[in-house]
């Protein structure tokens, strides 16, 4: 089975532009996350969907907006890009939310996006 | 507010030699936690699980006990190889959200 795809794998934009980054998680699950990493560090939380609504959000501007289609593939979008937001963003799958067995978190290969 | 604290790196050894990173969390209700290992230029691979309170996620040669009473998940493995050089991630999740908080990562690399 494929595992979580993502595309573009890179992309570069100048600041002040808008970009879409795509998402499609395992064959079967409901929920897709999304993170940044910025280099050298952890993973920080944005968004996370399940069955197609919004059930978590981190500490992001509202630049970063998100959403899940009935196919339960998703969406980042992130407007007015700043220098500060190229980072490596990454989305994760899970089944589904309710309970430690199912909460495990598949990580696709990430987009790596430059804002010049 | 949840937070996970990781032993700095980067950390170098030997090939063979013993390996321990060590971990630290703060959450609230009854998180599980997850080792995760990213190689470069790559995304974040799921290493090994624990849900509760004295289980032991192993993968790969790789072990970690989720320790309650002292709120650590320390990884530990027995004689590592060049091939796991890697940056390694204890993370949580906790809540309805289920959503995780990441340590800040340890670079290690083992050397020939």
């Amino acid at each position: 089975d494929a595992g979580v795809t993502q595309s573009p794998t890179h992309l570069i934009k100048t600041r002040g532009q808008h970009v879409t980054l795509r998402c499609s998680p395992i064959s079967g699950h409901k929920s897709v996350s999304w993170y940044q990493q910025v280099l050298g560090q952890g993973p920080q939380f944005i968004f996370q969907y399940y069955e197609k609504e919004e059930r978590g959000r981190g500490n992001f501007p509202d630049r970063f907006s998100a959403r899940q289609f009935p196919n339960y593939s998703s969406e980042l979008n992130v407007n007015a890009l700043l220098l500060g937001d190229s980072a490596l963003y990454l989305c994760a799958s899970s089944l589904a939310l309710s309970k430690p067995s199912t909460d495990t978190q598949y990580f696709g290969p990430g987009t790596r996006l430059t804002v010049l | 507010g949840n937070s996970v604290t990781q032993m700095e790196g980067p950390v170098t050894l030997s090939e063979e030699a013993f390996l321990t990173i060590n971990c630290t969390y703060t959450a609230t209700g009854y998180p599980s936690l997850f080792w995760y290992v990213q190689y470069p230029g790559e995304g974040l691979q799921l290493l090994l699980k624990a849900t509760k309170a004295d289980d032991k996620g192993s993968n790969k040669g790789f072990e970690a006990t989720y320790r309650k009473e002292t709120t650590s998940f320390h990884l530990e493995k027995g004689s590592v190889q060049v091939s796991d050089s890697a940056v390694y991630f204890c993370a949580l999740a906790s809540g309805s959200a289920r959503q995780l908080t990441f340590g800040s990562g340890t670079q290690l690399t083992v050397l020939p």
